[in-house]
């Protein structure tokens, strides 16, 4: 089936830096997301990007879909304590049908 | 407060033994979706509902069964659970057919032993 790839899958950084995480596939998606799961809990949707090209941003996030329509990346800027968790990406392929990559987990050291 | 409840969050069980996972939505949403979470694999879909009495099978359906008599409930039945199914379980719910916005319980982690 589709697969996602995200990279790095894990990253340790100091309190204050600026983290970048990006997100490969080999298939053309509609729409891209990015969720964040904190521990015990379920993902919750951080940015939906829905055209080639766009740029958005959620606070201290910004999410770009690729001009390729096959990948997307997402910076958080100003990493702080809170911002502990996995961060996957998911590919939107049509009606519910969403592929969710792997999973990026990060660690902010104080 | 909105919200998908699930029961119960931590579930150890034999194989064989029939267990249902109950998941609940109080946003009058149409949606609903089972994924099974594994390390290294992300969510994967193994079951989905359009509607009251509208399911459909996802990526992952093998040894899984699902009901759809009410709209704010879709349990998740595994009729003779085996050990590879042990795993992180979450439902989801969306007010729509194709809205992103994908509301997640907390999750339900079964141990098959």
């Amino acid at each position: 089936g589709q697969q996602l790839n995200q990279s790095p899958q894990s990253m340790f950084i100091q309190e204050g830096e600026d983290v970048s995480m990006n997100c490969t596939s080999s298939s053309i998606f509609n729409t891209w997301l990015w969720y964040k799961q904190e521990p015990g809990e379920g993902p919750v949707l951080l940015i939906a990007l829905y055209k080639a090209g766009e740029l958005t941003s959620n606070g201290r996030l910004t999410a770009q879909f690729g001009i390729t329509r096959k990948d997307s990346f997402l910076n958080i800027s100003a990493s702080i304590p809170s911002d502990v968790g996995i961060y996957f990406c998911a590919g939107q392929l049509g009606g519910q049908n969403f592929v969710f990559g792997p999973g990026t987990r990060l660690s902010v050291l104080p | 407060e909105a919200q998908v409840t699930q029961n119960p969050r931590y579930l150890i069980t034999v194989t064989g033994k029939k267990l249902t996972v109950t998941c609940s939505q109080n946003m009058n949403h149409e949606y609903m979706s089972w994924y099974r979470q594994d390390p290294g694999l992300g969510l994967r879909q193994i079951y989905y509902s359009m509607n009251v009495e509208v399911t459909d099978k996802g990526d992952v359906p093998e040894g899984y069964k699902v009901s759809r008599k009410e709209k704010r409930n879709f349990p998740l039945i595994l009729e003779s659970p085996s050990p590879n199914q042990t795993s992180l379980y979450f439902c989801a719910s969306s007010a729509a057919l194709g809205s992103v916005e994908q509301y997640f319980g907390p999750g339900t982690r079964l141990t098959v032993t």
